[in-house]
């Protein structure tokens, strides 16, 4: 059973249009992250959080903010899309002793036209 | 974190031995090996790490070389199931903070 899920698995947004996209783990972990993937090319970090109700900015912050509700829910929010955030969102997880060790989710895939 | 180099594809065939390399010659005292893969429409998976000494684990055997310049992940009786593209990520820093390449891509052939 996955243990980090992502919700919506795939999605298409309008250009100014807000976008919240979801991410849920029962890993008991105390970190979560959100990388965005563009076709062909490697991960980059956009935001993460060591806390419940805390959250940092990561290498690619701009354009996105995130919320940390509770330990195991962590979203990604557009608050004006753009077709430059057309990509694949990966949310991950991982435990304090640990922390680079990530579990990561199925991935959205969001298409802003 | 110091940079890494990786082929950008290599082939195997069912029930071979496959040997990734990844060279990392700037790497600092402090900097873990870490590997992921990632097959498509999925995100990316742990498979193993290291600092100094050799690791093993079910996944996957890490040869880390004595200057610590170079790695190789190897994979036994490889199946289907391992094709799939393989990242080398170093990171001196325990923050979860990984930055990924474009790693290899590993076509294992019937």
């Amino acid at each position: 059973e996955a243990a980090v899920t992502q919700s919506p698995r795939s999605k298409v947004a309008v250009t100014g249009g807000k976008v919240t996209l979801s991410c849920h783990q029962t890993n008991n972990h105390d970190y979560m992250y959100w990388y965005r993937q563009d076709t062909g090319h490697g991960l980059r970090l956009i935001h993460y959080s060591y806390v419940a109700d805390s959250t940092e900015k990561g290498d690619i912050p701009d354009g996105y903010k995130a919320s940390r509700p509770s330990q195991e829910n962590f979203s990604l929010i557009l608050e004006l899309a753009s077709l430059s955030q057309t990509a694949v969102y990966f949310c991950a997880s991982s435990d304090g002793n640990s922390q680079n060790t990530l579990y990561f989710g199925a991935g959205t895939r969001l298409s802003v036209l | 974190d110091a940079k890494t180099t990786q082929p950008d594809s290599m082939e195997s065939t069912e029930g071979e031995t496959v040997h990734l390399p990844c060279s990392h010659a700037t790497i600092s005292g402090n900097e873990y090996i870490y590997w992921y893969r990632q097959v498509p429409l999925q995100g990316p998976e742990y498979v193993t790490h290291g600092l100094q000494q050799n690791t093993t684990n079910s996944m996957a055997f890490l040869a880390i070389a004595s200057d610590r310049k170079s790695s190789t992940l190897i994979l036994t009786h490889v199946s289907l199931r391992d094709a799939a593209v393989y990242h080398c990520i170093l990171t001196g820093a325990n923050t979860g903070k990984l930055t990924f390449g474009h790693g290899t891509i590993l076509r294992v052939h019937p």
